[in-house]
């Protein structure tokens, strides 16, 4: 499975967007790109995926470019509760998920 | 959306013993899942995956005869740390990968588990 490269730390004030880069350059073309986050303590949660177009939910956007060597995650009105650190994880269907560092996203009032 | 148990959710253990750790798809059926370690202020590290009816693929660097895992059923894989040290203190996190449903083959994570050994 591919792996990706994320900023360490990113601030983003209450009520803004926040936008979470995501470098995945080796992507095959059968593997999905995953987005998790995780509060402390907690087990990862899901958040949202895509192959190759943008997707949206009621948690996020998923902005993939069209090459999908990267994407970025969207939160668009960041609340207290949505900090956390934010994994992207490339895999194809019957991949592991492997996380690498993440990035830790801090909300501030 | 598809829930997955860890239980327990924390266990403190004395040093030469040893815990068992149980993971479970609630509301889908999971041929696979996968079993991650925590330490803290690190990211998760697979550890092995679990598939049902079969032994279990265990990462490099991951002891098979420490870390014994059990996938009896489509909803139920289970961790065993034997003779538990301090230094196996960490968090146990694992995830099940729904199968067939849909074609991107989720995987959800359980809540975890804290495991302290003194």
């Amino acid at each position: 499975d591919a792996k990706t490269t994320q900023p360490t730390s990113m601030d983003c004030a209450e009520g803004r967007a926040a936008n979470l880069p995501c470098n995945h350059s080796t992507i095959s073309g059968n593997e999905y790109v995953y987005w998790y986050r995780q509060i402390h303590s907690q087990g990862p949660q899901y958040i949202i995926h895509g192959l190759k177009n943008n997707e949206t939910n009621e948690m996020a956007s998923l902005i993939i470019t069209e090459d999908r060597k990267s994407s970025t995650l969207i939160l668009p009105h960041a609340t207290l509760r949505d900090t956390a650190v934010y994994y992207c994880i490339v895999r194809s269907n019957a991949g592991k998920s492997t996380f690498g560092d993440g990035t830790t996203l801090t909300v501030k009032p | 959306g598809a829930v997955v148990s860890q239980h327990p959710s924390w266990v403190i253990c004395k040093s030469g013993t040893s815990v068992k750790i149980e993971c479970r798809s609630l509301d889908f059926q999971a041929t696979t899942m996968f079993w991650y370690r925590q330490f803290p202020k690190q990211s998760l590290m697979l550890m092995a995956t679990s598939n049902e009816g079969s032994k279990a693929t265990y990462e490099q660097g991951v002891e098979k005869d420490k870390f014994l895992i059990n996938h009896a059923s489509l909803t139920l894989s289970t961790l065993t740390v034997t003779s538990a040290h301090p230094e196996d203190s960490s968090f146990y996190i694992c995830s099940a990968r729904e199968d067939g449903a849909r074609s991107s083959y989720e995987q959800y994570f359980g809540p975890g588990t804290r495991l302290t050994v003194t």
